[in-house]
C-alpha cells in the first residue's frame, strides 16, 4: 500500500514561478526521497533527505523535512517548461531491512511557457 | 556508466499467459527492486533482490515472482496473467546501502493484458 499523499494532486504555474509540493507519510522513516517522472517513463532520483536532516538543497530544488509532522515539501524555484512532470515522494521506513520504498500518489506539475 | 535497462519495453499478452521481464542494473549495483505502476494504485513495491536473495517483498500474490543472477541481473515473472496486471513495471537498482543514495530506475516495461 502507498505510504503517503502528495498535495496538491495537480499544479499549474507560469514559467519562472516557484512550485511547492507537499508530501505526508504515516510511519517513522529512515530517509525520504523525491523523484520526477516524465509521462510514462522511468523515475529520476532528485534528492534524498535523512530523518535527522531538516533541509537540503540541490540546484533549484529545496527539500524540507518535518518528522514531527511526518511531512516533507519540495520547492522548485524559477521553474522551466522542462520541469513539467509528475513528482513523487518515497519513504524508507525505519523498520525496513533493505531497499523497500513507499511512494506517494504524486503531484502532476505543468509549467506553462 | 550505462543506466538501468529493461527488456522488453512493450509487451502484449492475453489472460492466462505468463510473462518474464528482465532488468539489468547499473554496473556494481547489487540491489534490484521491482515496482508496479498503475493509474489507480500508483507505484507499488513488488520485491527487492540483493546478492541473489530476496530481501524484501511487497503485498502481491504468489503469481508474481522474481530472481536475481550472480551478475545482478534480475527477472520478474508473472504467471496466469489477469487484466488487472496491465501496468508499467519499473525496475530500480542501487548499491544496496540504505540512505546513501536513491534508486536508479529503468524506463519500464509496459505490459498490456487483453
Amino acid at each position: 500500500s502507498q505510504q503517503g499523499e502528495e498535495d496538491p494532486q495537480a499544479l499549474s504555474i507560469q514559467e519562472g514561478e516557484n512550485a511547492t509540493m507537499n508530501c505526508s507519510y504515516k510511519t517513522s522513516i529512515n530517509n525520504l526521497q523525491w523523484y520526477r517522472q516524465n509521462s510514462g517513463r522511468g523515475l529520476v532520483h532528485l534528492i534524498l533527505i535523512r530523518s535527522n536532516e531538516r533541509e537540503k538543497h540541490s540546484g533549484r530544488l529545496r527539500v524540507t523535512l518535518d518528522t514531527s509532522k511526518k511531512s516533507s515539501s519540495l520547492l522548485i524555484t524559477a521553474s522551466r517548461a522542462a520541469d513539467t512532470a509528475s513528482y513523487f515522494c518515497a519513504t524508507d521506513r525505519s523498520a525496513n531491512t533493505g531497499n523497500q520504498f513507499y511512494f506517494g500518489t504524486g503531484t502532476s506539475l505543468t509549467v506553462i511557457p | 556508466k550505462a543506466g538501468v535497462t529493461q527488456t522488453p519495453r512493450y509487451l502484449i499478452k492475453t489472460r492466462g499467459q505468463q510473462v518474464t521481464l528482465s532488468c539489468s542494473p547499473i554496473s556494481g549495483h547489487r540491489s534490484v527492486s521491482w515496482y508496479q505502476q498503475t493509474p489507480g494504485q500508483g507505484l507499488q513495491f513488488l520485491f527487492e533482490y540483493f546478492s541473489e536473495t530476496q530481501r524484501n517483498k511487497g503485498n502481491f500474490p504468489g503469481r508474481f515472482s522474481g530472481r536475481q543472477f550472480s551478475n545482478s541481473r534480475s527477472e520478474m515473472n508473472v504467471s496466469t496473467l489477469e487484466l488487472g496486471d496491465s501496468a508499467l513495471y519499473l525496475c530500480a537498482s542501487s548499491s544496496g546501502q540504505r540512505g546513501i543514495s536513491g534508486q536508479f530506475f529503468g524506463p519500464g516495461t509496459r505490459l498490456t493484458v487483453l
